[in-house]
């Protein structure tokens, strides 16, 4: 009974390089969230992700960030030329399904702690 | 969009006192309200949640309540053990527009002394 799976668990790049974070989502789910958390600080939104489909990304920067959940695979989520600001953990939620007015429970993975150095 | 505030940002008690924690939201809209449990090292866990049609939750040493009029929420344990230490926060979503798109607390980080 695998819940959701993220790695790497730590991540250490230097400024200007890329970071690729992996969320394999519990099995059967397909909806797909992202969180990034600050030091000392709750989780923020970042992007939500269907199957082949971004849905809202309200909350990701507009530049060098990108997530993706291909039909195949776990979802990535990408930041490029990372600045030390970029350091946090970030959490991959899936869900079994959304709709509104529902409400289906968000399982978090253990996360991705991103380290810029 | 919603705004989520937490408090109190540490919380210290005795094992076998009870603890509250507490959340104000700003969006009237907001109807879905989850708490979670955060370990060191860890993801969150969901611990209780409830709705905007129910006014309390219960769920043994755990209770929820919602007061929609004033907009906030609180979390209640009792008989606090030692490993109910950890740091927990409150979430807001609006089912209507944002499809599961959790806001979240600052987080309240809970220590029960032995």
């Amino acid at each position: 009974n695998a819940g959701v799976m993220q790695n790497p668990r730590h991540l250490v790049r230097r400024r200007g390089q890329e970071a690729r974070l992996r969320c394999s989502p519990v099995k059967g789910h397909s909806h797909v969230y992202w969180y990034r958390q600050l030091p000392e600080e709750g989780l923020k939104f970042m992007v939500y992700l269907q199957k082949e489909n971004i849905i809202d990304e309200s909350g990701m920067p507009k530049e060098r960030f990108s997530a993706e959940f291909p039909k195949e695979g776990p979802s990535i989520l990408r930041i490029q030329q990372v600045v030390r600001g970029d350091s946090a953990a970030y959490f991959c939620a899936s869900s079994l399904a959304v709709s509104q007015g529902q409400y289906y429970e968000q399982y978090f993975g253990p996360g991705t702690r991103l380290t810029v150095t | 969009g919603e705004n989520v505030e937490q408090h109190p940002s540490t919380l210290s008690v005795q094992e076998g006192d009870s603890a509250v924690i507490k959340c104000t939201y700003s969006d009237s809209a907001s109807n879905y309200f989850p708490w979670y449990k955060q370990e060191l090292g860890k993801g969150p866990q969901l611990i209780i949640d409830i709705r905007s049609n129910v006014g309390e939750k219960k769920d043994q040493r755990i209770a929820v309540t919602l007061n929609k009029t004033a907009k906030h929420f609180s979390l209640h344990i009792t008989e606090t053990q030692p490993e109910d230490s950890a740091v927990y926060f409150c979430a807001a979503s609006m089912s209507s527009t944002s499809y599961g798109k959790l806001t979240f607390g600052q987080g309240t980080i809970l220590t029960v002394h032995p």
